[in-house]
């Protein structure tokens, strides 16, 4: 069975330090994961996808992620935050072996605050 | 622009009512899908449409209904029988089903009055 958690629900950081939102997974097989972002009151918008080539995964706005399969994980990082990042952030599992949607997992979500 | 749209932004709805929620995409996806978002939580499957005139219930499907008679076009009932359907609500589309990224529309909040 899949499933996914993020660690933190609230993460708080002072712009221009790093960024560490942690996502754990559970997939008995190859999983393709997602992270997405959501502002308020907006839909989520894709950060970032692995889907079994390169274990780090580039994404939009300086985000990166990587797969470790030894440990479950696919926490996201960002070098320096930037008071823009403030936003909800979601880590998305799915499993591969299936075509449908009831197989596509979302964590419960991480809440990046920026202190100035 | 590609995308997807949601209308209205805003909805309000007296007890007992229907609403109907609109999405639209011209993307020429597949896959689309409904997804229910409260506070502090993350998103909980609805409905999804894997081809036109076929869908299949998600994870919360009591107290809606839905329709796939086009390609660009999955709306989205909330039905009187719906006991607490004050939430968000995010229409997204694939190219098809599985682990293929979605995109999703801007949303609609619904308060129920």
């Amino acid at each position: 069975a899949q499933s996914v958690t993020q660690l933190d629900s609230h993460v708080s950081v002072s712009e221009g330090t790093p960024v560490l939102l942690r996502c754990n997974y559970s997939s008995s097989y190859s999983p393709s994961l997602f992270w997405y972002v959501q502002h308020p009151n907006k839909g989520l918008q894709l950060l970032l996808k692995y889907t079994s080539a390169a274990t780090l995964v580039k994404g939009i706005n300086g985000f990166e992620a990587e797969f470790k399969k030894s440990e479950t994980s696919f926490h996201l990082t960002k070098p320096s935050a930037h008071m823009s990042d403030a936003a909800e952030y979601f880590c998305v599992v799915s499993d591969d072996r299936y075509s449908s949607a009831s197989k596509i997992i979302f964590g419960s979500g991480t809440r990046l605050s920026i202190r100035p | 622009d590609g995308g997807i749209t949601q209308s209205p932004k805003y909805l309000f709805r007296k007890e007992g009512q229907n609403v109907t929620l609109s999405c639209e995409q011209n993307l020429n996806h597949d896959a689309m899908y409904w997804y229910r978002q409260d506070p502090g939580q993350g998103l909980r499957l609805i409905y999804y449409s894997q081809i036109v005139n076929d869908f299949q219930k998600g994870d919360i499907a009591e107290g809606y209904s839905v329709s796939r008679e086009k390609k660009e076009s999955f709306p989205l009932t909330v039905t009187s029988a719906q006991k607490n359907p004050t939430a968000f609500y995010l229409c997204a589309s694939s190219a098809s089903g599985g682990p293929n990224t979605q995109y999703f529309g801007p949303g609609t909040r619904l308060t129920v009055l």
